[in-house]
């Protein structure tokens, strides 16, 4: 079984640009989760979807959203860019509730 | 809101030695609790993870052991080696928040020959 796969791997982006990253997760995997990895910060949940429906939002401002489309690969927009959303971008797919979340790569976004 | 404190931030030990990490979770209704590795440049992964209905897991040097009442769970690395050196994250998710798996903040651990 194929991995969660994320890309692209590395991106540098100008503030007040936009920026899409995508997700694809395990293949039967419904729930797609995102989350932000900068240092001392943990792992810091954006949102979660499941069957195309977002289904938990975290602490972050609009600029961050995200969708999932039927075939379960997942989406997440940053726009207007700023230098502070450089991080580590991880997505995290599972079967279902309160099982085992395996993650992708992540992104790694450069805002300069 | 539902939080989870992870302490300490970094731990240093000597090989051989033990380690212990401790986390703290805020929502009472939680009832999973995975604990996920991250070593350099790498992807987090789970290493052992518990269920609210067990005290104590073990899989060979690891074991999680969970307080309910405390709402505390821990993890312990017994007989520590080198490549124990990473990154370790708890986290906890609740039924009632539609198992949102929320992370602590990490712990650096560092095995010196």
């Amino acid at each position: 079984k194929a991995g969660v796969t994320q890309t692209p791997r590395y991106l540098i982006k100008t503030r007040g640009q936009q920026v899409t990253l995508s997700c694809s997760p395990i293949s039967g995997h419904r729930s797609v989760s995102w989350y932000q990895q900068t240092p001392g910060q943990g792992l810091q949940f954006l949102f979660e979807y499941f069957s195309e429906t977002q289904r938990n939002k975290g602490n972050f401002p609009g600029r961050f959203s995200g969708r999932q489309f039927s075939n379960s690969r997942s989406e997440m927009n940053v726009s207007t860019l700023e230098l502070g959303d450089s991080a580590l971008y991880l997505c995290a797919s599972r079967d279902r509730g309160n099982t085992e979340a395996f993650f992708g790569q992540g992104t790694r976004l450069t805002v300069v | 809101g539902e939080n989870v404190e992870q302490h300490p931030s970094t731990l240093s030990v000597q090989e051989g030695d033990s380690a212990v990490i401790k986390c703290t979770y805020s929502d009472s209704a939680s009832n999973y609790f995975p604990w996920y590795k991250q070593e350099l440049g790498k992807r987090p992964q789970l290493i052992i993870d518990i269920r609210s209905n067990v005290g104590e897991k073990k899989d060979q040097r690891i074991a999680v052991t969970l307080n309910k009442t405390a709402k505390h769970f821990s993890l312990h690395i017994t007989e520590t080696q080198p490549e124990d050196s990473a990154v370790y994250f708890c986290a906890a998710s609740s039924p009632y928040n539609t198992d949102k798996l929320i992370f602590g903040t990490g712990t650096r651990l560092q095995v010196f020959p």
